[in-house]
């Protein structure tokens, strides 16, 4: 099945600074690259995804980027606030099987003021 | 995208019982949801894919006949914890694909529930 990994497991940086999180996965056949926000105690929440016939995505400050040649792909958050401060976790899935989403192993971001 | 609702939030019970969890899709008419479990700092493992009509189909290691899963319409589906013991105890979250067709579906999660069992 899909693996996926992801580093660093645990980022700081100062506000206004760029973040950058790293994914890889195993599944040639996976399509679909989410990036999820998860605040403690509470649901992962959607913040960007790319699909597999697009090389990047960019929604104001979070651009994700993908190389499918490399298996891997990319958060990047610009200007970073102290409120992005959030654990993140990448994904990927694929459009056959049962469709689940697998998760990396989560990027704890912290912004300091 | 999808609002998914969950019900309880919280919920504390004594070893041996059964515990319900609710999870439902308020916007959109889901014919399948997944279950994933999230241990303390840890990342989401899902645990089984329920289906509308259909029995759930559960992940290597998830033991069936302990977490039932009942997806009794397009908007709602709930898992029971039967006999909970302390090793249960974890973030229970369900998510609701949105895709149509031939595409690899966007999900949307619930706010989960904190499943803590004495």
């Amino acid at each position: 099945g899909e693996n996926v990994e992801q580093h660093p497991s645990t980022l700081s940086v100062q506000e206004g600074d760029s973040a950058v999180i790293k994914c890889t996965y195993s599944d040639s056949a996976s399509n679909y690259f989410p990036w999820y926000k998860q605040e403690l105690g509470k649901g992962p929440q959607l913040i960007i995804d790319i699909r597999s016939n697009v090389g990047e995505k960019k929604d104001q400050r979070i651009a994700v980027t993908l190389n499918k040649t490399a298996k891997h792909f990319s958060l990047h958050i610009t200007e970073t606030q102290p409120e992005d401060s959030a654990v993140y976790f990448c994904a990927a899935s694929k459009d056959t099987g049962r469709r689940a989403l697998t998760f990396g192993s989560g990027t704890r971001l912290q912004v300091q003021p | 995208g999808a609002v998914v609702s969950q019900h309880p939030s919280r919920v504390i019970c004594k070893s041996g019982t059964s515990v319900k969890i609710e999870c439902r899709s308020l916007d959109f008419q889901a014919t399948t949801m997944f279950w994933y479990r999230q241990f303390p700092k840890q990342s989401l493992m899902l645990m089984a894919t329920s289906n509308e009509g259909s029995k759930a189909t559960y992940e290597q290691g998830v033991e069936k006949d302990k977490f039932l899963i009942n997806h009794a319409s397009l908007t709602l589906s709930t898992l029971t914890v039967t006999s909970a013991h302390p090793e249960d105890s974890s973030f229970y979250i369900c998510s609701v694909p949105t895709g149509r067709g031939p595409v690899a579906d966007t999900q949307y999660f619930g706010p989960g529930t904190r499943l803590t069992v004495l």
